[in-house]
């Protein structure tokens, strides 16, 4: 299994702002992913982050309005950009853990942002 | 592209009845994931699936694969009031890393 903490657990944003949400892990790992979970919804896929590399993004999310960094194989950054309050939702860092595929994916507890 | 769908929505049981909650996938699926998300939290993984026909069990959940790797249920005998939260399937196709998120169950129990 993997620990994941992420910051800030949770904020109240203003409309307009920026906001960069931390992900850390406590081992190395490879692939890093970004969740979205709007209220009451499902999890989708935001991007996938390797450390080295530019982040892939699925379709309908793009860079300028989620940049990720990826410093290391224990960190990384998701910032959510210019937020309106569609962008309220939890958002969640996950990675990959495990010898052989397929790997399994854990969570972070999430970072609840509010766009006021 | 793949997508998977869950059945039901939503579900209210009276405590120590039964409950199940279906996933069926667009394509085959190399694997198939269980997640539970209890109010306020973040999902927590549960199981994985990944051999045709496979079942595995955890005290009193029950996970299935189908035989086609397309569809999985997840069964709780007994439920309590400790099963109250929402619970997501999710798979992934071959060679692929990506998970695709079923909408989720979310279970109520009634004491």
């Amino acid at each position: 299994s993997a620990v994941i903490s992420q910051k800030p657990s949770r904020d109240i944003c203003q409309r307009g702002t920026s906001l960069t949400i931390q992900c850390q892990v406590d081992s190395q790992v490879t692939m890093m992913f970004w969740y979205r979970q709007q209220p009451g919804q499902s999890l989708t896929l935001i991007a996938t982050a390797n450390q080295g590399s530019e982040a892939t993004y699925e379709s309908g999310f793009v860079i300028d309005k989620f940049p990720i960094s990826r410093p290391n194989l224990t960190f990384s950054t998701l910032t959510v950009s210019n937020m309106s309050p569609e962008d309220s939702s939890i958002y969640l860092c996950s990675v990959e853990v495990g010898q052989r595929t397929p790997h399994t994916i854990y969570f972070g507890e999430g970072s609840w942002l509010t766009v006021v | 592209g793949q997508q998977v769908m869950q059945i039901p929505q939503y579900q209210h049981v009276q405590e120590g009845e039964d409950f199940t909650t279906y996933c069926n996938s667009s394509t085959t699926l190399s694997n198939i994931q269980w997640y539970k998300q209890r109010p306020g939290g973040h999902p927590v993984f549960l199981i994985q699936l990944v051999k045709s026909g496979e079942v595995k069990k955890q005290k009193r959940l029950t996970f299935q694969f189908g035989e086609a790797k397309k569809n999985s249920s997840l069964h709780i005998t007994a439920t309590q009031t400790t099963d109250v939260g929402t619970y997501f399937c999710a798979g992934s196709g071959a060679g692929s890393y990506q998970l695709t998120f079923g909408k989720g169950t979310k279970l109520s129990v009634i004491p």
